[in-house]
Parts: C-alpha cells; structure tokens; sequence
C-alpha cells in the first residue's frame, strides 16, 4: 500500500461507452499523474497536475479527459476508446510537481472491447 | 535514441548471486534517477533513488551514478526468489521537466 488508491482495479468497456478512472492520494502530495503502461512498452506519461492546475499533456488524445478537482483526487474520463487503448493506467502523485520520487497506484487494467 | 534504455532480456541469476542492471540516457541535463521493482500484474514500487555520482547502498541494493558516462546502474546482492521481478530505470530533467522511463529489465531468481 503506497497511500495511492485507484478504482477499478478492471475494467472492460466497450468503444461507445464512457467511463471514469478514479484516483486518491493520502500522503499529502501537491502532484499527480497519469501514465500509461502497454506491453513492452516503456511507461508513458499522459497528464501531470500539479496543484490542481494541469501543466503537460503529451499529446493525448481528446477521448482521455483528466480532471483534477482538490489535490488529491485525480480522475481520468473515457469516451469513445479504441482496442490499443488497452492498457495499464496508473496513477502516480509526488510532493511537488518535479516527479521526486513518484509513488504509483496499483493501477486499473483496462480492455476496450 | 530511446530516452532511458535498459538492456534487453530477462537476466537470471542463482539465489545468492549478485544481479546487476544497466541504464544509459540521453539527456545530459538529467538530474534525478531512480529504479522501480514491478511484480507481474502490480504497480512499480519505488527502492531507490540517487541524485548525485558515486554509490548509493540501502540494505541489498546498491544504485551507482556516473552522470559523465550517462549510466546509472543497480546491484543486487544476495538475490533471493522475491527479487523476480522487473525493474524499471527512470530518469528526470529539469529542463524537459518531466519522468523518463525504460522498457524494465526483468530478473528471474533461480533457487
């Protein structure tokens, strides 16, 4: 247990549907993250908040929208994926936004069917 | 060239060998470094990090950082079975302000 929660930890959504990611942090850290893992992939980050504001977006699609309402909830709403969407989506938070030793979740194991 | 680059294959190692990993990067402005353990099916789980050349020793882990070479590497002493895993390499630069991270090097214990 690292202090970061995630739920679910599976998910199985079709690629009309739309879902949300959840993440929570109880180790009072001013950043959070996305990131995600595909096989024998390097992980690859998404979204970085820090202090509830977003401050890098590499590139993601639209149909990834994170929301950050307090510092520390992070979610992660889903719409309209596609099957290489699949993947591990991890969510990680830090005292600061410089990623100084980051502590992940357990992650949710996504399929889009 | 790849960010962070580990070395590719799992690595096996008897029970109570040393293990040792291998990580270059590219970005010569990288400042922070540290190594991940990932169980199959779990998130990674920080054990060490190191932010300045030389060696850096917690318990059975032993991190080195050369940042004039751009490698930074991870001993294992005494491996045991629970070490099986994949470790992950991750590098941060201020300048790019972001978390760099390798494919993992996965290490199989052999009783």
């Amino acid at each position: 247990e690292t202090g970061v929660t995630q739920t679910p930890r599976h998910l199985v959504m079709g690629m009309t549907n739309k879902k949300s990611l959840k993440c929570e942090q109880h180790l009072g850290h001013n950043a959070m993250y996305w990131y995600k893992q595909s096989a024998k992939k390097p992980l690859e980050l998404m979204f970085v908040y820090s202090l509830e504001e977003r401050v890098e977006n590499n590139s993601v699609p639209s149909r990834f929208s994170p929301e950050c309402p307090n510092s520390s909830h992070l979610f992660l709403h889903l719409h309209t994926l596609q099957p290489e969407d699949s993947a591990l989506y991890l969510c990680a938070s830090s005292q600061d936004g410089d990623f100084t030793e980051a502590f992940f979740g357990q992650g949710t194991r996504l399929t889009v069917v | 060239q790849k960010e962070v680059e580990q070395n590719s294959g799992p690595l096996s190692v008897p029970e109570g060998a040393i293990a040792s990993l291998n990580c270059t990067y590219s970005d010569r402005v990288s400042q922070s470094f540290f190594w991940y353990r990932q169980y199959s099916g779990k998130s990674p789980e920080l054990i060490m990090s190191i932010y300045s050349n030389g060696d850096k020793e917690d318990g059975r882990f032993t991190a080195q950082l050369n940042k004039a070479s751009q490698y930074v590497s991870l001993l294992i002493r005494d491996s045991q079975p629970s070490d099986s895993a994949t470790y992950l390499c991750a590098a941060f630069s201020y300048g790019n302000n972001r978390l760099a991270f390798g494919k993992g090097n996965q290490v199989v214990v052999i009783p």
